[in-house]
């Protein structure tokens, strides 16, 4: 069973575009959302996290957008650069399952010069 | 160490051949976490310990992968009989306490022939 569902897939973007990835959740009881950010050869990094009481976070080019009734999670990359090009992952935990990790299945941003 | 290490970096074996893979995690982190990342089924959550406590086993695939985690520190990874499916990248990532700061190591990209 996927529960966290991530789209699209792929997504290419020119240099000051935005990017937007959205992830949808199926388990309420999930109580953290973070994005990771992961290089070939790389494991993932925390690029920007949010919890369900917060409708919106930024940090710099990158915000979070929250929608607990919908269930559903986005991030935004504003002003995307070339820097940028790689795959984002979507997940979700809850502490009382010892926050482990639940994955979408990844986005692969390119940015373009 | 300042982040989470894992060796081997990459290993190649032989089909029916037992392996070990190695996480060093954050110094002082109680919590570690071994996951999965492959081509078809993305980034998947294994074995999970906190502490003294017995390890989350949930996500262990089958009865050939097992872990340990020696003095509250190491974990070491165990595929016995690998089969062509174990092929992945293999995660381990640790965390002082609950899902801020969880930080991944490299990976150890294995390869079954």
């Amino acid at each position: 069973q996927q529960q966290v569902k991530q789209s699209p897939q792929s997504l290419i973007v020119q240099k000051g575009g935005i990017s937007i990835i959205n992830c949808a959740y199926e388990n309420t009881a999930f109580d953290y959302f973070p994005w990771y950010q992961q290089f070939p050869g790389k494991g993932p990094a925390l690029l920007i996290a949010i919890r369900p009481d917060v409708s919106e976070k930024k940090e710099g080019r990158f915000t979070i957008s929250f929608n607990k009734s919908a269930k559903q999670f986005s991030l935004h990359i504003m002003d995307s650069q070339p820097g940028d090009s790689a795959t984002y992952f979507c997940a979700a935990s809850t502490k009382a399952a010892g926050n482990k990790l639940t994955f979408g299945g990844g986005t692969r941003v390119l940015v373009k010069p | 160490g300042a982040g989470v290490s894992q060796s081997p970096s990459n290993k190649v074996t032989e089909k029916g051949k037992d392996v070990e893979l190695r996480c060093d995690p954050i110094s002082g982190h109680t919590a570690l976490y071994w996951y999965r990342q492959s081509l078809g089924q993305g980034l998947e959550f294994l074995i999970y310990f906190q502490g003294n406590s017995a390890p989350d086993k949930s996500g262990l695939p089958s009865d050939r992968f097992s872990a340990e985690r020696t003095g509250g520190s190491v974990s070491t990874l165990t595929i016995q009989r690998t089969q062509q499916e174990d092929s992945a990248v293999y995660l381990c990532a640790s965390s002082l306490s609950g899902p801020v700061g969880y930080t991944f190591g490299s990976g150890t990209r294995l390869t079954v022939v």
